[in-house]
């Protein structure tokens, strides 16, 4: 089973500042990996598949980079409906796993 | 518009069963992969089960197999998962969710998903 760690838990930052999220996989999954965001009492909506392409509708302050065992999300300053829940997500191989998520709060 | 609906869940007791449904609409049903994930509250997401567009292909997590079966009825739009011999950790918020499926050919990584049925396992 493929591992995804994903760091900081909690990442505390205002409003219009950068936000950099990282997720490390256990063995390489290539590309194959998607990032989703939650917040309280709704489904996922999904970002970013493939390490760095935008799901339909998704602003282009999201992005999504790196192959392997490195990704990073990043989202180019934050509005106040970002605060939220992030998830990494792979799909390389079954099973499929989701890293433990980072939190993104108000600073 | 697509819409995903879940419903089944509620309150059994460890060891028993419960089916859970999700009835798809606003697209073409039999064209997509699907799946279930949950999550316990709280807690975190975790996959499943998913079955193939065409119904034939099925995955589980290692901690439902055995338990869980997921199917699928083109011809109603409807997702089922059977769950039998439940237990307290499947205590959860269980999620129904259509594959990404970019110029036909489907991704497991999901676009659409619906709000959630609670199944809580406790005596």
């Amino acid at each position: 089973e493929i591992v995804l760690t994903q760091s900081p838990a909690t990442l505390s930052l205002s409003p219009g500042e950068r936000a950099t999220l990282s997720c490390r996989a256990s063995q390489s999954i290539s590309s194959y990996l998607a990032w989703y965001q939650q917040k309280p009492g709704q489904p996922p909506r999904l970002l970013i598949y493939d390490a760095s392409n935008r799901a339909t509708g998704i602003p282009a302050r999201f992005s999504g980079s790196g192959s392997g065992t490195d990704f990073t999300l990043t989202i180019s300053g934050l509005e106040p409906d970002d605060f939220a829940v992030y998830y990494c997500q792979h799909r390389s191989d079954w099973p499929l796993t989701f890293g433990g998520g980072t939190k993104v709060e108000i600073k | 518009e697509v819409q995903l609906v879940e419903s089944g869940g509620g309150l059994v007791q460890p060891g028993g069963s419960l089916r859970l449904s999700c009835v798809a609409s606003g697209f073409t049903f039999n064209g997509y992969a699907m799946s279930w994930v949950r999550q316990a509250p709280g807690k975190g997401l975790q996959w499943v089960s998913s079955i193939s567009a065409g119904g034939v292909s099925t995955h589980y997590a290692d901690s439902v197999k055995g338990r869980f079966t997921v199917s699928k009825d083109n011809s109603k739009g409807i997702l089922y998962l059977q769950m039998n011999n439940l237990r307290a950790e499947d205590t959860a918020v269980y999620y129904c969710a259509s594959a990404l499926c970019p110029g036909g050919s489907c991704y497991s990584v999901w676009d659409y998903w619906g709000q959630g049925t609670l199944v809580t396992v406790s005596s």
